[in-house]
Parts: C-alpha cells; sequence; structure tokens
C-alpha cells in the first residue's frame, strides 16, 4: 500500500513570495490534515478535512495561508505571501477517517521543509 | 484545553541500555486517545502505538512496551536493549474522540543511541 505523498521535499523562497505544496493521502482515506511542524517543536495542525469539506482550520492563519481538497483526494496548500516565520516543515496526514466515537491513527508524509529568506 | 509534556529534551544512550521515555498528558475529556510517534533523520513520522483511555493494559512489542497510567496522567515508553537504529525524535501525542480528531503534539525528545 502507497503511503502519502507530498510534494515537493524542499522549497527556498523570499519572503512575500508565493509557495504551493501538494498531498496525495493513502487511497480510501477519508480524512486528511496539513500540520506545520517548526525546528524543535511538535507538529502543529493548520486544517483538516474530511472528505472535501473542512472540519477544523482554527489555527490556520487565513490572511496568508489556504488550502482546498478537491473532489475528496489530493489536497494543496499554499501560502501568499511567505513571511520569515512560515519558515517550517508542512507534514500532510490522513487516516481512514474521523468520528464515529473514535480517533484513528494518522499516517504522514514525508513534508516539506520550507525556508523562507 | 488539551496538553502533553515531554519535559526530557535529549537523551544519549549507548547501545544495549535500557531507556524510557517520559510522557505526560492533560485533558478535561474521560474519552481520549495516546499515541506514539517515531521521527527519524528521514523526517516521516511513524505510528508506534494508540491507547484509548479505557485500556490501561501495559503493552509490548518486541523491544519496546509503553506503560499507562491513568492516575500519574502519563503515557511512558520503554526502548529495552536499544539499537543505533532507534535513534530519532519520539513524540507522544493525545487526541479527542469525535470529528476533529487532531492530535496534539509533545515538543519531542530527541534519542541518540551511540554504538
Amino acid at each position: 500500500e502507497a503511503g502519502v505523498a507530498q510534494s515537493p521535499r524542499y522549497k527556498i523562497i523570499e519572503k512575500r513570495q508565493s509557495v504551493a505544496f501538494w498531498c496525495n493521502p493513502i487511497s480510501g482515506h477519508a480524512t486528511l490534515y496539513w500540520y506545520q511542524q517548526i525546528l524543535g517543536q511538535g507538529p502543529k495542525l493548520l486544517i483538516q478535512f474530511q472528505n472535501n469539506g473542512v472540519v477544523d482550520d482554527s489555527q490556520l492563519p487565513k490572511d496568508r495561508f489556504s488550502a482546498e481538497r478537491l473532489k475528496g483526494v489530493d489536497s494543496t496548500l499554499k501560502i501568499q505571501p511567505a513571511k520569515l516565520e512560515d519558515s517550517a516543515v508542512y507534514l500532510c496526514a490522513s487516516s481512514l477517517r474521523s468520528g464515529g466515537g473514535s480517533s484513528y491513527e494518522q499516517y504522514f508524509g514525508p513534508g516539506t521543509r520550507l525556508t523562507v529568506t | 484545553a488539551q496538553k502533553v509534556t515531554q519535559a526530557q529534551t535529549e537523551i544519549s544512550v549507548v547501545e544495549k541500555e535500557d531507556v524510557t521515555l517520559d510522557c505526560v498528558y492533560e485533558t478535561r475529556d474521560t474519552t481520549y486517545y495516546l499515541f506514539w510517534y517515531k521521527q527519524p533523520p528521514s523526517g516521516e513520522l511513524v505510528f508506534l502505538i494508540r491507547r484509548n483511555s479505557f485500556d490501561e493494559q501495559n503493552e509490548i512489542s518486541g523491544r519496546y512496551s509503553w506503560n499507562f497510567q491513568k492516575s500519574t496522567s502519563s503515557f511512558n515508553f520503554t526502548i529495552t536493549a536499544s539499537q543505533v537504529v532507534d535513534s530519532a525524535v519520539y513524540f507522544c501525542a493525545l487526541s479527542e474522540p469525535g470529528a476533529n480528531s487532531k492530535l496534539t503534539f509533545g515538543k519531542g525528545i530527541t534519542l541518540s543511541v551511540r554504538p
């Protein structure tokens, strides 16, 4: 079974530029997550999708970050314009589903390491 | 609000030593889930275990074991006879059941196993 795929693996941009990340979850996984992991810290949830609907985007800086999951499969996360403090690893994860009184394990992709200069 | 504390930041051991990674959590929920993930240098988070709050039975999987104690809100992870390949950052995480089952992570523990 293929894992969660992400691209690109690395990206270097200047501040105020825009950038987009792509994620393809494990086949059949209804729930998709984007996390931000700043160096030396644990991942922090940015946005959670259930199929193509947003479940939680409370920690997404909506003035500069946006995400979509068209057709309930692939997802893209965009930053426009980028700031220095956006330098981090952006992790995509998927799980079979969420809800139903349980919490399913999330499977993570390799991440995209973003450096903003 | 949920919180996970991993007080240890870095641990260094010599191969074949046993090592315990501590995790303390806070939640107001009576039903919750605890996880451990491993993050090797490649960067990908690898799922190790999930435990629900109603199951306090300790678990052993090969060289790995987990000690869940509700009375002290702890979910500690022990690696027996550590190996160089165990070198990684280990994260403890907490989630609630329900539609919003986001993971709240600790800051992670960097484990270095020296040959």
